[in-house]
């Protein structure tokens, strides 16, 4: 069966270091991966979506990044977090075959002090 | 481009009441349509789905009904549980990317 992994679960981090979130899936190939962010209160915003290796798409400029260097591994990254990028990350997959229909991760928690 | 609109909350209701949370939505060609729900400081969960006009998903005593003609999907149980205490989420696909609605919070107290 299918799985995502995500982590770290919370994280809390000083303005201006940098950022690492890592997502990776088991039991399929070739998912498209998606980074969401939910902040507090609010709905889910779509970061980055990625149908192949290499193959990244942005939603909204800000100075997030993310990489796909695996097939089944996206990294959400940042050299220098800002106070308004605290939050609660979702990565996901699908594959077309299902209709689009998502499978999440856990989620990562970052509170940016 | 797609969007979706959920009902605002939050909502309160009591143990057994009714529920209907109500979502429209605006798309070109043929979306499917989607409830996620999320449990407090979980991921989101697929809760139901209906992929073409007038079908109904169910899913846990929940069901929503894909209508074309006045384009919504409105989530219903006859009867809440403390349990069904979330934040669902509406959304719709085309192609393969998901839009989500706003999320409304549903508290049930005993």
């Amino acid at each position: 069966s299918q799985t995502i992994h995500q982590w770290p679960a919370t994280l809390v981090q000083p303005v201006g270091s940098p950022l690492s979130l890592e997502c990776t899936v088991e039991g399929t190939s070739n998912p498209n991966l998606y980074w969401y962010r939910q902040a507090a209160g609010r709905g889910l915003q779509l970061l980055f979506y990625s149908v192949g290796i290499g193959q990244i798409s942005s939603e909204v400029p800000q100075n997030l990044s993310a990489s796909r260097p695996q097939d089944r591994q996206f990294i959400l990254s940042s050299k220098k977090l800002l106070l308004s990028d605290s939050g609660f990350y979702l990565c996901a997959w699908s594959v077309l075959s299902t209709t689009g229909e998502l499978f999440f991760g856990e989620g990562s928690r970052l509170t940016v002090l | 481009g797609d969007s979706v609109t959920q009902m605002e909350g939050p909502v309160t209701l009591s143990e057994e009441a009714f529920l209907t949370i109500n979502c429209t939505y605006t798309a070109t060609g043929y979306p499917s349509l989607f409830w996620y729900v999320q449990y407090p400081g979980e991921g989101l969960q697929l809760l139901l789905k209906a992929t073409k006009a007038d079908d109904k998903g169910s899913n846990k005593g929940f069901e929503a009904t894909y209508r074309k003609e006045t384009t919504s999907f409105h989530l219903e149980k006859g009867s809440v549980q403390v349990s069904d205490s979330a934040v669902y989420f509406c959304a719709l696909t085309s192609g393969s990317r998901l839009t989500f609605g706003e999320g409304t919070q549903l508290t049930v107290n005993p």
